[in-house]
């Protein structure tokens, strides 16, 4: 059975660094891109890039180049979103996803980020 | 960046009703275009993929239709648990960017 499951719930003040993650099971993780989405309270979906394991080959949103930072450890079948310095603006709810040609199919459950000072 | 509009913002109907739910491109996407399911506090869930092609375990009422610009999810015969948001999402580019529309919300 193919599944993702992210990390847990955070909360975090303006300034701070974080990273969540993304851990596949049941499937070749190396071989499946895996996209990053956000979504922010009371809104809709919003893409932000995506990442091949097998190579760390990362496509970013121009919305979201140099915002995050997303990475993979093939050897652990974990995919990252990585923030330097945290905004209240990026406290949202952010889903990973196995990305194929044609569609999402996967899902992980979602991890809640609150920054708030 | 391909812009998707999906309209009606909000459909409010009864059980046993057929939906429309439509989805303009700003400019073409051939078939590379699939629909997705949210259901409060959930994740997404995959419905429709390659504009006409349902995801595994997806109910026969959904359907998706269109190639270009103009795209139409229908839903044959409401169920109560139909009810949810509904995002389109555009691929013509994948791996690159990739843009969701800003979804139709679905009243039962």
């Amino acid at each position: 059975e193919v599944q993702l499951v992210q990390s847990g719930a955070e909360v975090k003040r303006p300034g701070e660094s974080l990273k969540i993650s993304c851990k596949g099971s049941g499937y070749s993780f190396s071989s499946n891109w895996i996209g990053w989405v956000r979504q922010m309270p009371g809104k809709g979906l919003e893409w932000m890039g995506i990442i091949y394991p097998g190579d760390s080959d990362t496509r970013y949103s121009p919305s979201f180049q140099g915002q995050v930072t997303i990475s993979a450890d093939k050897s652990i079948s974990t995919a990252y979103l990585h923030w330097s310095s945290l905004k209240t603006s990026d406290t949202a709810i952010y889903y990973c996803a196995r990305e194929g040609a044609a569609a999402a199919d996967y899902w992980g459950q979602g991890t809640r980020v609150t920054v708030s000072s | 960046e391909i812009v998707l509009t999906q309209s009606p913002a909000t459909l409010s109907l009864s059980p046993g009703e057929r939906a429309t739910l439509s989805c303009r491109a700003s400019q073409s996407v051939s078939s590379y275009l699939a629909w997705y399911q949210q259901k409060p506090g959930q994740a997404p869930r995959l419905l429709i993929y390659a504009a006409s092609n349902r995801a595994t375990g997806i109910p026969a009422r959904f359907s998706g239709s269109g190639s270009g610009t103009d795209f139409t999810l229908t839903i044959s015969s409401l169920e109560p648990e139909d009810a949810a948001v509904y995002y389109c999402q555009q691929r013509s580019n994948w791996p690159r960017v990739i843009t969701f529309g800003q979804g139709t919300r679905l009243e039962i």
